[in-house]
């Protein structure tokens, strides 16, 4: 059982470049989450989905995009990539609302974005 | 809106010694609070959580931590440190804003144990 995977760990990117970072799970969580994290001030939601054909925006999400095709996957578009944008970011599932598990998100384990 | 305070952003205790990390939380209802840790260069992972019940919560790894609603705080402890439990420590409220559903995290707190 894989959990929660992200892809790349690492990637440097230029100034005006653009990207995409996979997220998959395997848990068959309907609720997936995208998060950067930069030091010194937590973890910052950028988009959330509740299901497949379902996203919608978090706390900061100017220059990113999402889509939720399907129920195990869950991308993060870097459109035109900006210094701003250097961050770590971390992708999330929940099963969704009711049940034990409700509310406890499994991380993935990364991806470390530079934007020179 | 729902939010929480770490006031401490490093926490040092010595191997052997009770440790504690602290939050406060705001929220409109009753709280579901959590804790997350994350060691370097790793996702952040579950330890423990409030939904109701007993104000102490015990969780992974030996931590509890206490739940006090007229302190509004969820402050994480455990009894004995190991070196092995420094990392950085997150607490989190759910955050049902916009139907997310999600958490909203506090900016953690290192917490450095000496040998």
């Amino acid at each position: 059982n894989a959990g929660v995977t992200q892809t790349p760990k690492f990637r440097i990117l230029k100034i005006g470049q653009s990207m995409t970072l996979q997220c998959a799970q395997d848990m068959n969580h309907n609720y997936m989450y995208w998060y950067r994290q930069d030091p010194g001030m937590g973890l910052k939601l950028i988009y959330y989905s509740v299901g497949a054909g379902i996203t919608d925006k978090g706390e900061v999400p100017n220059g990113y995009n999402v889509s939720r095709s399907t129920t195990e996957d869950f991308p993060l578009r870097l459109e035109l990539a900006a210094p701003s944008q250097t961050s770590v970011y971390f992708c999330a599932s929940t099963p969704g609302q009711g049940g034990s598990g409700a509310n406890v998100l499994t991380f993935g384990a990364g991806s470390r974005l530079t934007v020179l | 809106a729902q939010s929480v305070a770490q006031p401490e952003d490093q926490v040092n205790v010595a191997e052997g010694n009770p440790l504690t990390v602290k939050c406060t939380y705001s929220v409109s209802g009753n709280p579901y609070l959590f804790w997350y840790v994350q060691y370097p260069n790793r996702g952040l992972q579950f330890l423990l959580k409030y939904i109701t019940g007993d104000n102490l919560v015990k969780g992974s790894y030996g931590f509890e931590a206490e739940f006090n609603k007229s302190q509004t705080s969820f402050h994480l402890k455990k009894p004995s440190a190991l070196v092995s439990d420094s990392a950085l420590y997150f607490c989190a409220v759910r955050d049902l804003r916009g139907g997310a559903d999600g958490l909203t995290f506090g900016k953690g707190t290192h917490l450095i144990i000496q040998p």
